[in-house]
């Protein structure tokens, strides 16, 4: 499709297993963006990769998170030892350039840790 | 440290009317402000988007109005339409910084017929 891709849509995990959230951006976007909504929160900042730079890893909220990237194309996420506080919907969104402007989000990972 | 705020978690708006949905921040460097709309179990997406050298952009029914010095921003919807029940988060960033985007807590618009 056109539109940015994740998977899995829902991720459902006990406590201290790893998973893996995958993001495919637009073809083309050069900016990818890891966000986390909890419930009845708002978009929490986790991550941003452009090109080839060193990814922006300010919102990491602990060594359990990291993601990668391979050059302009798809992203995963990956948490460690999950803990029930990481359930969340994790939003991925791409644009087109460094400047921040319209993202594209996708329709996000629901991940749930029993 | 919460940058940019959305007091008001829930608005309700008769149909036809105009809904108004504010926006705070506290960081003055923000130079580039954004409205996406988000609609359950769906991604957010843009909205309107608005320059720190300007204090109005209007795309159809949407206006958005930026006060740089109450460093305050707010999006109007006239007239207010049932598919414009959704969660309305407002976005801020630095252009020639760090780019991420830095978003609200969002506000909860219902319009009612």
């Amino acid at each position: 499709g056109a539109g940015v891709s994740q998977s899995p849509s829902n991720k459902v995990t006990e406590k201290g297993k790893d998973v893996e959230l995958r993001c495919d951006p637009i073809s083309g976007h050069t900016a990818l963006y890891w966000y986390r909504q909890r419930l009845g929160q708002g978009l929490e900042f986790l991550i941003y990769f452009q090109g080839n730079s060193a990814p922006d890893k300010s919102g990491l909220p602990s060594d359990r998170f990291s993601a990668e990237r391979t050059g302009e194309s798809v992203s995963t996420l990956t948490i460690q030892r999950t803990q029930q506080e990481d359930s969340a919907v994790y939003l991925c969104a791409s644009s087109l350039g460094p400047v921040a402007g319209e993202l594209f989000f996708g329709e996000g990972s629901r991940l749930t840790v029993l | 440290d919460q940058q940019v705020k959305q007091n008001s978690p829930s608005l309700s708006v008769q149909e036809g009317r105009i809904s108004i949905l504010n926006c705070d921040y506290t960081n003055s460097m923000f130079d580039y402000f954004l409205w996406y709309k988000k609609y359950p179990a769906e991604g957010p997406t843009f909205l309107i988007s608005i320059s720190s050298i300007k204090d109005k952009n209007e795309d159809g029914r949407f206006t958005v109005f930026l006060n740089k010095s109450a460093k305050h921003l707010s999006l109007h919807i006239v007239p207010s339409q049932p598919g414009d029940s959704a969660v309305y988060f407002c976005a801020a960033s630095l252009r020639g910084g760090a780019q991420k985007l830095v978003f609200g807590q969002g506000t909860r618009l219902t319009i009612n017929p």
